[in-house]
């Protein structure tokens, strides 16, 4: 069966350390790969997308790496910050969807602590 | 301002009365979709429109009903909602669907509760 898969346990980290989160998926052919942010009662706000012919994605604190051959994705976020303590949600756009269709894991709970 | 907005925020009601979730974007955007987030199951896609009067399902269309008339709006409609329907429901638009970057903006959510 098809299944992406992040991590339901949150993540607890000290602030300044890195944030490493996983995502990984079966029986997809993703086109590519986008992280979101959210917040408590809030929509999810767009991140990152790192396409499958590329290895890896920065922007800023964010950097995300896209390995086909293992079937995941790694988000990091250096120099962590209290505010950056949110859900993380992978979604990856399947070949067979047209790239219309967007799938989404269940997401990571980050808390960065002072 | 930029932005996705959904109406009602909250909403309670009764089995088999229908409702209207409507939805709108200022960005003349061409692609729109529903989604809804359960606990522990994260976005599921319900129903997504490349452009006025192109509609597709998504992963979980059952009991949903949508129309696409206008570029800007994209109401989200249960004919005859069931208490397994009860979820936050999420509106997104993005630029264009299709193989180019597919960045969503997500609208603020919709609390419905099915009695």
């Amino acid at each position: 069966s098809q299944k992406i898969e992040q991590n339901s346990e949150a993540l607890n980290i000290q602030e300044g350390k890195t944030a490493t989160l996983t995502c990984n998926y079966t029986n997809y052919s993703p086109a590519y790969l986008q992280w979101y942010r959210q917040d408590p009662g809030r929509g999810p706000v767009f991140l990152l997308l790192i396409r499958e012919n590329e290895k890896e994605k920065r922007k800023e604190r964010l950097k995300v790496t896209f390995d086909t051959t293992l079937k995941q994705s790694l988000f990091h976020i250096t120099a962590s910050q209290p505010a950056d303590s949110a859900t993380y949600l992978c979604a990856l756009a399947p070949y067979s969807g047209g790239y219309n269709k967007l799938i989404f894991g269940a997401g990571t709970r980050l808390a960065v602590h002072p | 301002e930029a932005q996705v907005t959904q109406n009602p925020r909250y909403l309670i009601t009764v089995t088999g009365k229908k409702l209207t979730v409507t939805c709108s974007q200022n960005m003349n955007h061409e692609y729109m979709s529903w989604y809804r987030q359960d606990p522990g199951l994260g976005l599921r896609q319900i129903y997504y429109s490349m452009n006025v009067e192109v509609t597709d399902k998504g992963d979980v269309p059952e009991g949903y009903k949508v129309s696409r008339k206008e570029k800007r709006n994209f109401p989200l409609i249960l004919e005859s909602p069931s208490p397994n329907q009860t979820s936050l429901y999420f509106c997104a638009s993005s630029p264009y669907g299709g193989n180019r970057d597919n960045e969503q903006f997500f609208g603020p959510g919709t609390r419905l509760t099915v009695l």
